[in-house]
């Protein structure tokens, strides 16, 4: 069981918006920042999202990330077929001294 | 360009000790504010965190592998390597290595950790079976 949760699945028509949350605890989200991993099926995750709403060049502005407290968002806009993948938050856990993962959303776009 | 090759012996038998090496071309794994890592994959699952090294010998280890787990670096190499003692059948899974962000900054008196894997190999699957 991750100690950080996240929907185990998302589905959304194409052009339109989803969010994907991730909720933690004061020892990682709460006072860490969080990144997020898209990974498309049967390929190595990709950075989207670093230090809770950058992107690393190369990725669209459709992806973007936020966070308020002990949870953490990823949204994307514009949905694409392509975008249909397994998304995962991730940060470091202060108390256990640790890096963590959600579990993972798997989004579908219809 | 920097880029993560993985290599390893693809099946074990149980209580055999699992050992993968990630070669890094591209880049010195020296000398940066990078730390070097494993990260897992057990079929069907998330991502599970193993842990990682820095270019000094500095680790952090999964709490729940710490007994079991060694991730050392060769500097004139340029890489770095995974050793899980004791494997069983749940250790099957793609294990993927990553170069790691991983720093702390102190903000309103408290410290915050960045961590993130903005490179990845491309996975080696390890199976464990008798």
């Amino acid at each position: 069981q991750s100690l950080l949760t996240q929907p185990p699945s998302l589905s959304a028509a194409p052009g339109q918006k989803v969010t994907i949350s991730c909720s933690g605890s004061s020892s990682n989200i709460g006072n860490n920042y969080v990144s997020w991993y898209q990974q498309l099926p049967g390929t190595a995750p990709k950075l989207l999202i670093y230090d809770n709403d950058k992107r690393p060049s190369g990725i669209p502005d459709r992806f973007s990330g936020s966070k308020s407290g002990t949870s953490a968002t990823l949204g994307i806009t514009g949905l694409q077929t392509g975008d249909e993948a397994d998304y995962y938050c991730g940060t470091w856990d202060s108390s256990l001294s640790a890096g963590l993962f959600g579990g993972g959303t798997k989004l579908t776009v219809l | 360009q920097l880029q993560l090759q993985d290599s390893g012996p693809r099946l074990l038998q149980p209580s055999e000790t699992l050992s993968l090496t990630c070669s890094v071309s591209g880049a010195s794994i020296s000398g940066s504010s990078y730390y070097w890592g494993w990260i897992r994959q057990s079929p069907g699952r998330g991502l599970e965190w193993i842990g990682n090294v820095y270019y000094s010998g500095n680790t952090y280890y999964n709490p729940s592998l710490k007994s079991r787990v060694s991730i050392s670096v060769d500097r004139s190499k340029n890489q770095f390597s995974l050793n899980l003692s004791s494997a069983t059948a749940t250790d099957t899974a793609v294990y993927y290595c990553g170069r790691i962000f991983l720093d702390t900054v102190l903000v309103l008196f408290a410290r915050r950790y960045h961590f993130y894997i903005d490179v990845w190999g491309k996975g080696t699957t390890v199976t464990v079976s008798s």
